[in-house]
């Protein structure tokens, strides 16, 4: 069975901290897929990474980087130096390659306060 | 511009009635799916279809239904059979059904007294 917790609940911050979201999955697949969603208060998800398995390569983009580590099963994701705008609910991920259903997480509410 | 409907943003029915959720892409894409979000939860897969004219249930398809008549549409219709229907339901699609990314609509929010 495959699952993805995400532990925290809501976090707070100020602006300008850096914040990092964690991510704990579990499959028994070699081959899988990682996915990090926001959902901003307008409620759409919007799309923000895809890693497969074999890439543990961390990746960086802008503010946003995750960190993929296959020996702890985690995939996380820090914000540096958050902004209000980034004041959302972000869900982890997961899908394996026989399909067919990408597992979310319960989604961690982050607010940033300026 | 490229991207998915759906509509209204907000709907409101008596319990007993049935009522049909609308979505639409045109981003080209194969697959669409069909989420239901409660508070405090993940999303959670109603129905999928990799091709017109064909879907399969998710996790929890008891008391809705779908049709894929056109590969740009993706109806949900909530039965007056779902218990619990009050919920925000999200409408995604992706190139083809598997590992790629799917891309989300706006969602609509149902509320059934």
């Amino acid at each position: 069975a495959q699952k993805v917790t995400q532990a925290q609940t809501e976090i707070s911050v100020v602006e300008k901290e850096d914040v990092t979201l964690d991510c704990v999955y579990e499959t028994r697949d070699t081959t899988y897929y990682l996915f990090w969603y926001k959902q901003p208060p307008s409620g759409e998800l919007v799309f923000l990474i895809r890693r497969n398995s074999f890439d543990e390569q961390n990746e960086i983009s802008g503010r946003y980087s995750w960190n993929f580590q296959k020996s702890t099963s985690s995939f996380n994701f820090t914000i540096t130096a958050s902004q209000v705008v980034d004041s959302a609910v972000y869900f982890c991920a997961l899908i394996n390659t026989g399909f067919q259903k990408l597992v979310f997480g319960t989604g961690t509410r982050l607010l940033v306060s300026p | 511009d490229g991207g998915i409907t759906q509509s209204p943003k907000y709907l409101f029915r008596k319990e007993g009635q049935n009522v049909t959720l609308s979505c639409e892409q045109n981003l080209n894409h194969d697959a669409m799916y069909w989420y239901r979000q409660d508070p405090g939860q993940g999303l959670r897969l109603i129905y999928y279809s990799q091709i017109v004219n064909d879907f399969q249930k998710g996790d929890i398809a008891e008391g809705y239904s779908v049709s894929r008549e056109k590969k740009e549409s993706f109806p949900l219709t909530v039965t007056s059979a779902q218990k619990n229907p009050t919920a925000f339901y999200l409408c995604a699609s992706s190139i083809v059904s598997g590992t790629y990314e799917q891309y989300f609509g706006p969602g609509t929010r149902l509320t059934v007294t």
